[in-house]
C-alpha cells in the first residue's frame, strides 16, 4: 500500500523560504505526477504545483514565481520549496500524488501525506 | 483559471438521506472532474475520477454524474460516516482548481 509521509518546518518568519519533503513509500515513483496542494480557512484548497519522475514541472501562476519543487527519485522523495513567504503562506501544506490511471482521465489526487501546518509569524 | 463553483455551501440531512451535491465548471472540462471528502483534521480522500469513475475501496453508495460544465455527487443513502466536507476538483487544464466545498450536517 503506497503511502506519503512529509515533514518540514512548521513555523516562518516573513521573507523565509518554506521548505517540505514528502517520502514515497511501498509503490512505484514514475507514472504519476507528485503534487503540493494546500489549504486556508479563507481560499479553501490550492494547487501549488507538481512533478513526475522525470522532472517535468508545471505550477500555479499565481505562485510561481516563488516555487520550485524538486524531486529525488534515488530516494523516492520530491520537495517543495516557496521563497518569501508572507502571512497569507499560513495553510495546510499537503503532498499528493497525482494519478491520471494510464490516461484514461485528467489527473486525480489519490493520495494524500498527513499535512503540515505551516505559520508564518513576525 | 476554471472557477469551480459547488452548491449548496452547506446542507442538513439524516441518516437514509439521499443527498446531492453540485459542481459548476467556468467553461467546459469534459468529464475532468474529481469528487473529494474530508473530514476535520484530515486530508482529503478521493472518491470519484472523471466524472464517474469509482475510487477503489470507496463504498457504491457513491455516485458522480455529468459533463461539460455540471456535474453531480450523490450518495443515495447517507451514512454516519458520511458527514462531512465535499470537494470537487477540476482537471481540464492547470492550474488544477477546486470548488469551496460543500458541508454535510447532520440533521
Amino acid at each position: 500500500q503506497v503511502q506519503l509521509q512529509q515533514w518540514g518546518a512548521g513555523l516562518l518568519k516573513p521573507s523565509e523560504t518554506l521548505s517540505l519533503t514528502c517520502a514515497v513509500y511501498g509503490g512505484s515513483f514514475s507514472g504519476y505526477y507528485w503534487s503540493w496542494i494546500r489549504q486556508t480557512p479563507g481560499k479553501g484548497l490550492e494547487w501549488i504545483g507538481e512533478i513526475n519522475h522525470s522532472g517535468s514541472t508545471n505550477y500555479n501562476p499565481s505562485l510561481k514565481s516563488r516555487v520550485t519543487i524538486s524531486v529525488d527519485t534515488s530516494k523516492n522523495q520530491f520537495s517543495l520549496k516557496l521563497s518569501s513567504v508572507t502571512a497569507a503562506d499560513t495553510a495546510v501544506y499537503y503532498c499528493g500524488r497525482g494519478n491520471n490511471y494510464g490516461g484514461r482521465s485528467g489527473i486525480a489526487f489519490d493520495i494524500w501525506g498527513q499535512g503540515t501546518m505551516v505559520t508564518v509569524s513576525s | 483559471d476554471i472557477q469551480m463553483t459547488q452548491s449548496p455551501s452547506s446542507l442538513s440531512a439524516s441518516v437514509g438521506d439521499r443527498v446531492t451535491v453540485t459542481c459548476r465548471a467556468s467553461q467546459s472540462i469534459s468529464s475532468y472532474l474529481n469528487w473529494y471528502q474530508q473530514k476535520p483534521g484530515k486530508a482529503p480522500k478521493l472518491l470519484i475520477y472523471a466524472a464517474s469513475s469509482l475510487q477503489s475501496g470507496v463504498p457504491s453508495r457513491f455516485s458522480g454524474s455529468g459533463s461539460g460544465t455540471d456535474f453531480t455527487l450523490t450518495i443515495s443513502s447517507l451514512q454516519p460516516e458520511d458527514f462531512a466536507t465535499y470537494y470537487c476538483q477540476q482537471s481540464y487544464i492547470p492550474p488544477r482548481t477546486f470548488g469551496q466545498g460543500t458541508k454535510v450536517e447532520i440533521k
